[in-house]
């Protein structure tokens, strides 16, 4: 079964909205949690990597204010997309990874900014 | 030059047939290597990791040659269920991992 849920799967809304993604480990503790975007038919890139109670740390290029991410706790990390556009629209993956434990995505979140 | 190489391809071959994926690295420091599989529209799954000695996994055989820094995938007997993306992934360290831009097959009946 599922070892990181991520919620929602899909989400449709208009341009300039603020969109909170949820990335949770089921199992394990996630001591860290990344967080990618993937533009159709090119690789995942990661945006950031966030540990829990620490800020995260974005890769180049990525605003940090514009993409929030809070690992608030071992569970849970969450991503907000704040007044997204059009231009932002994309399928954003967590994966999480703790202990023993390799790294295990999340189903993934398909972001669409009309 | 990128991080991790990838042929985009994409591969066509038939059922039954042998395919081998390479993929380059240019980080020697890199630590840990995995071949990702990503069906259409859906997150990758781990499909094996890559070790020094090579390790098989029924129909997948992947190998790594640290000192030409690239990685392999090679599955032979292709069935129409093998066909996807597959990710070359690429561990630096402390987790930071890099990914292919994927190489898709297609297997035909």
């Amino acid at each position: 079964g599922a070892v990181v849920s991520q919620h929602p799967s899909w989400v449709i809304c208009k341009s300039g909205t603020s969109v909170k993604i949820e990335c949770r480990s089921l199992d394990f503790q996630a001591t860290t949690m990344f967080w990618y975007r993937q533009f159709p038919k090119q690789s995942l890139m990661l945006m950031a990597t966030s540990n829990e109670g620490s800020k995260a740390t974005y890769e180049q290029g990525v605003e940090k204010d514009k993409f929030l991410i809070n690992h608030a706790s071992l569970t849970l990390s969450t991503l907000t997309v704040t007044s997204a556009h059009p231009e932002d629209s994309s399928f954003y993956i967590c994966s999480a990874v703790g202990g023993f434990e390799p790294q295990h995505f999340g189903d993934g979140t398909r972001l669409s900014i009309l | 030059r990128k991080e991790v190489e990838q042929d985009p391809g994409p591969f066509n071959v038939p059922e039954g047939a042998t395919v081998a994926f390479n993929c380059t690295y240019s980080n020697s420091a890199s630590q840990s290597f995995f071949w990702y599989r990503q069906d259409c529209r859906k997150e990758p799954k781990l499909l094996m990791s890559v070790y020094s000695s090579g390790n098989e996994d029924g129909r997948f055989t992947a190998q790594l040659n640290r000192a030409s820094q690239y990685i392999s995938l090679l599955i032979r007997d292709s069935k129409l269920s093998d066909s996807a993306t597959y990710l070359c992934v690429v561990i630096l360290n402390n987790n930071d991992m890099r990914f292919g831009a994927g190489t898709r097959l297609t297997v035909k009946p």
